[in-house]
């Protein structure tokens, strides 16, 4: 099984609300990732968890909200997200978050919307 | 500081023509490329990697990518380009300075006519 899978696949959300992502893997990755990606642009690496404690927040506002429950769960929990926010967000895994020679598998996506 | 560029924004191609998708990289040490493609509302697929050895990488879909050290690039081809090949390609890098981290080029709209 080399898939990552992400629900739901769209998502429209208010201001107001509290929402949450889900990415799930089985391939036994060590390390998984979430980006945000705007319309024709490269991925932006929002978080990284590395054997499941969180090695990087590229310095994202505290209204995302990243959990990793176990080694195979990866959540993004959203509250007071902004119109600005509406993007699609991309679950990652790779082997080993120590070894560079390994490649990453991408999710396909939640398609976000904010209202 | 490492970084990708890929000088084309959009590359259009006749169908059963090759095709060339072109990347420069800069790093301090030793690179790790990759390539990926994304279809449209789909997230990235992996494609092929460069980690060492021989310059002449092979991947998935019947592409292949030329590592240039002299040139510092890492161009994408593929011999007969197939309408099925329209999407967007990126060219990433990695290092081991911020192993967690990958660092994509800006990406490239590659445009097959039948």
């Amino acid at each position: 099984d080399t898939e990552v899978t992400q629900t739901p696949k769209h998502l429209v959300m208010g201001m107001t609300n509290k929402k949450s992502l889900k990415c799930e893997q089985h391939m036994g990755h060590r390390a998984m990732y979430w980006y945000k990606q705007k319309a024709k642009k490269p991925p932006e690496l929002m978080f990284v968890y590395s054997y499941e404690k969180l090695s990087i927040n590229e310095s994202v506002p505290s209204r995302f909200s990243p959990e990793c429950p176990n080694s195979s769960l990866l959540n993004l929990h959203l509250h007071a997200l902004q119109p600005e926010d509406s993007a699609l967000y991309l679950c990652a895994s790779s082997q080993d978050p120590d070894r560079v020679m390994y490649e990453q598998y991408f999710g396909p996506g939640t398609r976000l919307t904010v209202t | 500081a490492q970084s990708v560029a890929q000088p084309e924004d959009q590359v259009n191609v006749a169908e059963g023509n090759p095709l060339t998708v072109k990347c420069t990289y800069s790093v301090s040490g030793n690179p790790y490329l990759f390539w990926y493609v994304q279809y449209p509302n789909r997230g990235l697929q992996f494609l092929l990697k460069y980690i060492t050895g021989d310059n002449l990488v092979k991947g998935s879909y019947g592409f292949e990518a030329e590592f240039n050290k002299s040139q510092t690039s890492f161009h994408l081809k593929k011999p007969s380009a197939l309408v099925s090949d329209s999407a967007l390609y990126f060219c990433a890098v990695r290092q081991y300075s911020s192993a967690s981290k990958i660092i994509f080029g800006s990406g490239t709209r590659l445009s097959i006519r039948p």
